[in-house]
């Protein structure tokens, strides 16, 4: 059974609008959450992180979202850059971390 | 990307032999993991450590070995290689103990043919 899910496996979006990544769980006991964007060839790169107990976290362009009752993660980017274009990836665990599939972003100029 | 050092970054092997992917951590840090990311798989836990002596299974540990006599070093080894462990490994550490960030290094790309 897949835990960490992304349903949407592209997004593409004008440059200057938002972006919005989606990411469900399944399991409650999940300490924190991850986002991480990534490049052909390099390792993940970290973006911004939740704990459990919070629902809300910004850094600059980036919000991540956390609706625990039903285990919904959001990432929202605005405004949205071409530099943005990668594919992301939301994460959720304590000691073993459960990735999700990766949705494609795609922000056009 | 915080001080975690893999090698090497390339390998060929063929079905059977062993090797050893090395990953390093020049910062102290107690939590070090390695994945596996396939395509369309996203990225898989094969083993963890939460401390030298301590190590435990992730999602996919069958046919990889994991030890940790140190803080700053955790090898992954594969026995006997198959080529369904064709992948790029990468290795996380975490930083700290309230934020739950996981810094990656830059991978290995390992063909088995």
């Amino acid at each position: 059974d897949q835990q960490v899910k992304q349903n949407s496996p592209s997004l593409s979006v004008q440059e200057g609008r938002i972006s919005i990544l989606n990411c469900d769980y399944t399991n409650s006991m999940f300490d924190y959450f991850l986002w991480y964007k990534k490049y052909p060839a390099e390792g993940p790169t970290f973006l911004i992180s939740i704990s459990s107990i919070k629902d809300k976290n910004e850094d600059g362009r980036f919000t991540v979202f956390l609706n625990k009752s039903a285990k919904h993660l959001s990432l929202h980017i605005v405004p949205s850059q071409p530099g943005d274009s990668a594919v992301y990836f939301c994460a959720a665990g304590t000691y073993k971390y459960i990735f999700g599939t990766g949705t494609r972003l795609k922000v056009l100029a | 990307n915080a001080g975690v050092t893999q090698t090497p970054k390339f390998q060929v092997l063929k079905t059977g032999q062993s090797m050893t992917l090395q990953c390093a951590q020049d910062m102290n840090h107690e939590y070090m993991s390695w994945y596996r990311q396939d395509p369309g798989m996203g990225l898989r836990l094969i083993h963890y450590s939460v401390g030298a002596g301590i190590t435990d299974q992730g999602e996919v540990p069958n046919g990889y070995n994991v030890s940790r006599s140190t803080t700053e070093d955790f090898p992954l080894r594969l026995l006997s290689a198959a080529p369904s462990q064709t992948s790029v490994y990468f290795c996380a550490i975490r930083e700290g103990t309230n934020t739950g960030e996981l810094f990656f290094g830059e991978g290995s790309r390992l063909t088995v043919l």
